[in-house]
């Protein structure tokens, strides 16, 4: 049972254009939604996180968009540059569980 | 160091060997973690160490599979056996809290 949906798979967007990859759970007791970003050759490394009692947080070019309601949460990319070009994660964790993660998506940022 | 160290970076076996990933975390974490990263598939939880706890094996696939904490520090993980599906990159992290995740560049093991 795949906890938590990410989608899309992979993302080509222009520079300067807005990155947008999506994240759906069913586990309610998930209390905190960490996203991170893996260049290759690298580990996972955290990029922004948010709790369920906020709607959206922001960080510079990087926002989480957080609907409760929905079990749903995504990230965007603001100005998307081809630094950007990576592949993201979402998670979800409740208490000391492991965190759960969704598969990735692939983003291309082209010039 | 300042961060997690995995070793070896890379590791081609044969079939039907045994292997060794170890793992440094970082100092004073006391939770580790180990994940598989397959082509498309996302990361793999495998196995959770917290403390002096009995660590948590519920994503070990296989009885193949294991791994041990010493001294609260380096971890080891060990695959008998090894097979063609074993081809992966093998993750760490450890954490100081519940949520504070700090991966290492893992281990891609290639088994021919």
């Amino acid at each position: 049972q795949q906890q938590v949906k990410q989608s899309p798979q992979s993302l080509i967007v222009q520079k300067g254009g807005i990155s947008i990859i999506n994240c759906a759970y069913e586990n309610t007791a998930f209390d905190y939604f960490p996203w991170y970003q893996q260049f290759p050759g690298k580990g996972p490394a955290l990029l922004i996180a948010i709790r369920p009692d906020v709607s959206e947080k922001k960080e510079g070019r990087f926002t989480i968009s957080f609907n409760k309601s929905a079990k749903q949460f995504s990230l965007h990319i603001m100005d998307s540059q081809p630094g950007d070009s990576a592949t993201y994660f979402c998670a979800a964790v409740s208490g000391n569980t492991p965190l759960v993660f969704g598969k990735g998506t692939r983003l291309s940022v082209i010039a | 160091g300042a961060g997690v160290s995995q070793s070896p970076s890379n590791k081609v076996t044969e079939k039907g060997k045994d292997v060794e990933l170890r793992c440094d975390p970082i100092s004073g974490h006391t939770a580790l973690y180990w994940y598989r990263q397959s082509l498309g598939q996302g990361l793999e939880f495998l196995i959770y160490f917290q403390g002096n706890s009995a660590p948590d094996k519920s994503g070990l696939p296989s009885d193949r599979f294991s791994a041990e904490r010493t001294g609260g520090s380096v971890s080891t993980l060990t695959i008998q056996r090894t097979q063609q599906e074993d081809s992966a990159v093998y993750l760490c992290a450890s954490s100081s809290t519940a949520y504070g995740y700090t991966f290492g560049s893992g281990t891609r093991l290639t088994v021919v």
